[in-house]
């Protein structure tokens, strides 16, 4: 069974750019979160799709955003890069929703801003 | 909110000796609890979960973690270490209720296990 699957998985962006991350749930999940993880923050939560409805967010800035398909395929998408964005990203699925299902990561992607 | 406390940001052990990682939770009912392990340059691995079906819970690669509700801990260990259980290591909590998914993260302990 494929685990989740993040792509790309390393990348390097200009401060002012955008960009747009993809996450691939292990078949048969519908919750797809997403969390960023530095040296300084340790891993903080972004958001939770479920059903192509995001759940919940995160306190990160509006220029943090993300979405899930029908496939419950998710994207999460950071407009006007800042330094300070530079991270691993994180994804995650699950089952279902709800505190009690565990989640599953990805490798993450690798985003440097310069 | 739910939060949890990772005392050691670093630990070592000798090749062979006891692995003990702690983590207390703050929250006055029971949560999920969650250890994961994090090797170089990857993803978050789950290690074991707590889901108050028994108070000792056993996971992968021989770790295990008890839950202890009157110490609010839920600290990982391994009897024995090896070389290649050197990475990090968070312990998570979601939250009881609440319909949705969020987890909640230690800062990590860094294990090094020396030979």
């Amino acid at each position: 069974k494929a685990g989740v699957t993040q792509t790309p998985r390393y990348l390097i962006k200009t401060r002012g750019q955008q960009v747009t991350l993809s996450c691939s749930p292990i078949s048969g999940h519908r919750s797809v979160s997403w969390y960023q993880q530095t040296p300084g923050q340790g891993l903080q939560f972004l958001f939770e799709y479920f059903s192509e409805t995001q759940r919940n967010k995160g306190n990160f800035p509006g220029r943090f955003s993300g979405r899930q398909f029908s496939n419950s395929r998710s994207e999460m998408n950071v407009s006007t890069l800042e330094l300070g964005d530079s991270a691993l990203y994180l994804c995650a699925s699950s089952r279902g929703t709800g505190s009690g299902n565990t989640i599953y990561f990805g490798e993450g992607s690798w985003l440097t801003v310069v | 909110a739910q939060s949890v406390t990772q005392l050691g940001s670093h630990v070592s052990v000798s090749e062979g000796a006891l692995v003990l990682l702690r983590c207390n939770y703050s929250s006055s009912v029971p949560p999920y609890l969650f250890w994961y392990v994090q090797y170089p340059n990857q993803g978050l691995q789950l290690l074991l979960k707590y889901t108050s079906a028994a108070t000792l819970v056993k996971g992968i690669n021989g770790f295990e973690a008890e839950f202890k509700k009157s110490e609010t801990s839920f600290h990982l260990t391994k009897p024995s270490a090896h070389m290649s259980d050197a990475a990090e290591y968070f312990c998570a909590v979601t939250p009881d209720s609440g319909g949705y998914q969020k987890v909640t993260f230690g800062i990590g302990t860094k294990l090094q296990v020396i030979p």
